[in-house]
């Protein structure tokens, strides 16, 4: 079965600090796919990022980060310079190639940057 | 503009009166589902489906059922809620290629149910 773990179940920074929210997924199938979403207060979800699992790079958008560890099952999300529109709850998901394509997510870590 | 729309946004009612949140996308995705966030929780899959007339059951599918007739559309329908059902949910569709997996899915904004 699937699995994916947010330990992290809030965090809060002061602006301009970075964060890294973690994530660990457990899968029996070698390959897969990763995604993190936001959901910010209004309650959207908001679509990030999708990695495959045989692509090991790490990725950079602006102030994201995305680390991919297969070796430890993490896919990671590191803010840099957090702004107060990053508050949201962050979610990372993961989906399998079979006919389901479902996304398993985590139980999602909920970020507060203050001024 | 591609986007998946969901009615309505906010609904409260009572223990066992049939309702029905309707589902639609733009982007002629085969793939679509309903989800259900809830604290601590995290959003569990009620149901999906693959394309027209083919449905199957997610994670917590007690209590709901789907259709899909055509493949824009993709009611959730509570026959006899009840107040467990209390949730948000969202319905997702995506292109989705046997084998390769599930592409972006794209969310609507959300319908947040109480149940009395």
């Amino acid at each position: 079965a699937q699995k994916v773990t947010q330990a992290q179940t809030e965090i809060s920074v002061v602006e301009k600090e970075d964060v890294t929210l973690d994530c660990v997924y457990e899968t029996r199938d070698t390959t897969y796919y990763l995604f993190w979403y936001k959901q910010p207060p209004s309650g959207e979800l908001v679509f990030l990022i999708r990695r495959n699992s045989f692509d090991e790079q790490n990725e950079i958008s602006g102030r994201y980060s995305w680390n991919f560890q297969k070796s430890t099952s993490s896919f990671n999300f590191t803010i840099t310079a957090s702004q107060v529109v990053d508050s949201a709850v962050y979610f990372c998901a993961l989906s399998d190639t079979g006919t389901a394509s479902k996304l398993t997510f985590g139980t999602g870590t909920r970020l507060q940057v203050t001024l | 503009e591609a986007q998946v729309t969901q009615n309505p946004r906010y609904l409260i009612t009572v223990t066992g009166k049939k309702l029905t949140v309707t589902c639609s996308q733009n982007m002629n995705h085969e793939y679509m589902s309903w989800y259900r966030q809830d604290p601590g929780l995290g959003l569990r899959q009620i149901y999906y489906s693959m394309n027209v007339e083919v449905t199957d059951k997610g994670d917590v599918p007690e209590g709901y059922k789907v259709s899909r007739k055509e493949k824009r559309n993709f009611p959730l329908i509570l026959e006899s809620p009840s107040p467990n059902q209390t949730s948000l949910y969202f319905c997702a569709s995506s292109l989705w290629v046997p084998g390769q997996g599930s592409y972006e899915q794209y969310f609507g904004p959300g319908t947040r149910l109480t149940v009395t």
